[in-house]
């Protein structure tokens, strides 16, 4: 079974500019999301979808969106770009349908550089 | 959802059992407590989670006081491969909150 894919592995951008990072969640999970990890830091929680539904959302400023579509991917969108936006974005999935107690599973990211 | 308190850091011996405490003192009654490791740039990896009993699946323990205010996951023979950062974590996918990540624990297995 394929786990959850994030692509790209890496991504070099300038400030001002606006970055699509995206995520295929494992087949079946039906929830999916999104965390930011600044290096040397904890993660933080950016968005949670559902069933293609935003959940919740993390304190984040608006320029910081995104979506999931009808085959249960999602991108994360990123416009305006900071130097602080620097960091590794995270994305798991969940099987929703196992119940509410089921874990969440991690791809192994998308580095996130800007110049 | 609540925070959770965890030690910066821990170390132990290799071949000797590592217990990683967590303090989740403000758990709500339906929350489930998770733990995941994260290996340096990887991807976190779910390791086990509970609700009130305890726990054990082919890579850890993990024992929950009886008030859920805290936990301990325990790996019971502890390797080279099992150095990275631990994270516990509380949830329930049921409600609309948002998830709180601390900083983890650093577990540093020595030789």
């Amino acid at each position: 079974e394929a786990g959850v894919t994030q692509s790209p592995t890496h991504l070099i951008k300038t400030r001002g500019q606006q970055a699509t990072l995206r995520c295929s969640p494992i087949s079946g999970h039906t929830s999916v999301y999104w965390y930011q990890q600044a290096l040397g830091l904890g993660l933080q929680f950016l968005l949670w979808y559902d069933e293609g539904e935003e959940r919740n959302r993390g304190n984040f400023p608006p320029r910081f969106s995104g979506r999931q579509f009808p085959n249960y991917s999602s991108e994360l969108n990123v416009n305006a770009l900071e130097l602080e936006d620097s960091a590794l974005y995270l994305c798991a999935s969940r099987n929703r349908g196992g119940g509410n107690n089921q874990p969440q599973h991690f791809g192994d990211g998308t580095r996130l550089s800007i110049l | 959802d609540a925070k959770t308190t965890q030690p910066t850091s821990m170390d132990c011996a290799e071949g000797r059992a590592a217990n990683l405490p967590c303090n989740h003192s403000t758990i709500s009654g339906n929350e489930y407590v998770y733990w995941y490791r994260q290996i340096h740039s990887q991807g976190p990896q779910y390791i086990i989670h509970g609700l009130k009993n305890n726990e054990t699946n082919e890579m850890a323990s993990l024992i929950i006081t009886e008030d859920r205010k805290s936990s301990t996951l325990i790996l019971p023979h502890a390797t080279l491969r099992d150095t990275a950062v631990y994270y516990c974590i509380v949830h329930n996918a049921g409600n609309n909150r948002k998830l709180i990540w601390g900083l983890g624990t650093s577990l540093a297995v020595n030789p």
